[in-house]
């Protein structure tokens, strides 16, 4: 059993859908993260919860809305999306938030925007 | 600004050693840390340094210089499964994680 696990493993949605992402843990972390992964590009950090908590929102567009209902589950309802935001949206967890700690990585949502 | 440089992308042979280097500038140095992402799937840690010095882990090495803003992660006796792109990562001063770009390592056998 994979220590992170994200569902779909693939989407292909239009400007006009709503869909949303899903990101469960099963390693008794307290922290969960979003981020964004274009070809050629640094990581991007999305939100970050900790104890369900969201503690960062990097100036993220409205037109993507998390929501972590308790520390093991993580969303990312998706609304309005353009062709810009087609990439993959990766999931992530660590014990803490704060310390040097290391990221427990999903495989990620490729996500196509029509 | 903050910056993190590594290699677009490298070749090397199996069973050959190749060494991806990292550059960084950025507000403060909480740790450096090693990624590796096979094409699709989730990128998984390979090593954190904090101190200068060569840290080793069976055929993957990493080393730091945090007065010259520098790291490099050493592979040895290269496999074809070592194909993956690696990513490099600061924590700054505020322990946030900058990311460089990534490196794509292709293995020819």
């Amino acid at each position: 059993e994979t220590g992170v696990t994200q569902t779909p493993r693939h989407l292909v949605m239009g400007m006009t859908n709503k869909k949303s992402l899903k990101c469960e843990q099963h390693l008794g972390h307290n922290a969960m993260y979003w981020y964004k992964q274009s070809a050629k590009k640094p990581l991007e950090l999305m939100f970050v919860y900790n104890f369900k908590e969201q503690t960062e929102n990097n100036s993220v567009p409205s037109r993507f809305s998390p929501e972590c209902p308790n520390s093991s589950h993580l969303f990312l309802h998706l609304h309005t999306l353009q062709p810009e935001d087609s990439a993959l949206y990766l999931c992530a967890s660590s014990q803490d938030q704060g310390g040097a700690e290391k990221l427990f990585f999903g495989s990620g949502t490729q996500l196509s925007v029509l | 600004g903050q910056n993190i440089d590594q290699p677009t992308e490298m070749t090397a042979t199996e069973g050959a050693i190749v060494q991806i280097n990292c550059t960084y500038q950025t507000s403060g140095f909480n740790g450096l840390f090693w990624y590796q992402q096979h094409a699709g799937e989730a990128p998984t840690f390979l090593s954190y340094n904090v101190l200068d010095g060569l840290e080793e882990k069976g055929r993957f090495s990493s080393f730091l210089s945090r007065s010259k803003g520098y790291s490099y992660l050493l592979l040895k006796e290269l496999q074809m499964k070592d194909s993956a792109s690696y990513l490099c990562a600061v924590m700054d001063s505020n322990y946030q994680l900058i990311w460089g770009a990534g490196t794509k390592l292709i293995i020819k056998p």
